[in-house]
């Protein structure tokens, strides 16, 4: 079946370190997408990529980091400057010639806590 | 910078009766509205749609109202199941460049 595979669901951090999120598409999506969920806020986007070896930052870019060598793969690594990584990650993709007006397709995210 | 709000954190209705979700955003130019529904650890789903040229849309027991000229959207649920119980994110975006989510609601349907 195809879908965005997102890994680990559950990942605890020390201080300090760096951590990568995994997001995996086979849905031959050209667009993907990280956001950030807390609670009581809406989801905030992060960095997105429109195609492969290209990405723009999103409103919360600073700690993170991403790269895009492959069309199925947009891995997020949020770095020991982001001061408040504890929460839950989302990572979607979209088919290209749909832009934003379509629906975004979801992974079922990654619970990231940092101890 | 709050764009779309949506104002009630959680919704409490009885199984059978209507639920309805609402939604204020306040970029003018947003042309495109969405709904997504989300059960817990899970992503959310795509659920219905609205484009700004529209003021209802239907699909099922689910319909979209859009009210441009006071920038409100809602959800109505018609009648509501207990498998209905989730968050719903309300989104928009304009000229295919960006999309803005609401804060969600937590709806809860009570057999």
């Amino acid at each position: 079946d195809g879908g965005i595979t997102q890994s680990p669901k559950y990942l605890f951090r020390k201080e300090g370190q760096n951590v990568t999120l995994s997001c995996e598409q086979n849905l031959n999506h050209d667009a993907m997408y990280w956001y950030r969920q807390d609670p009581g806020q809406g989801l905030r986007l992060i960095y997105y990529s429109q195609i492969v070896n290209d990405f723009q930052k999103g409103d919360i870019a600073e700690g993170y980091s991403v790269s895009r060598e492959k069309k199925e793969s947009f891995p997020l690594t949020v770095t020991s400057a982001q001061k408040n990584p504890t929460a839950f990650y989302l990572c979607a993709s979209i088919p290209r010639g749909t832009g934003w007006a379509g629906e975004l397709f979801f992974g079922e995210g990654s619970r990231l806590t940092v101890l | 910078d709050q764009q779309v709000k949506q104002n009630s954190p959680s919704l409490s209705v009885q199984e059978g009766r209507i639920s309805i979700l609402n939604c204020d955003y306040t970029n003018s130019m947003f042309d495109y509205f969405l709904w997504y529904k989300k059960y817990p650890a899970e992503g959310p789903t795509f659920l219905i749609s609205i484009s700004s040229i529209k003021d209802k849309n239907e699909d099922g027991r689910f319909t979209v109202f859009l009210n441009k000229s006071a920038k409100h959207l809602s959800l109505h649920i018609v009648p509501s199941q207990p498998g209905d119980s989730a968050v719903y994110f309300c989104a928009a975006s304009f000229n295919n460049n960006d999309m803005r989510f609401g804060a969600g609601t937590r709806l809860t349907v009570k057999p």
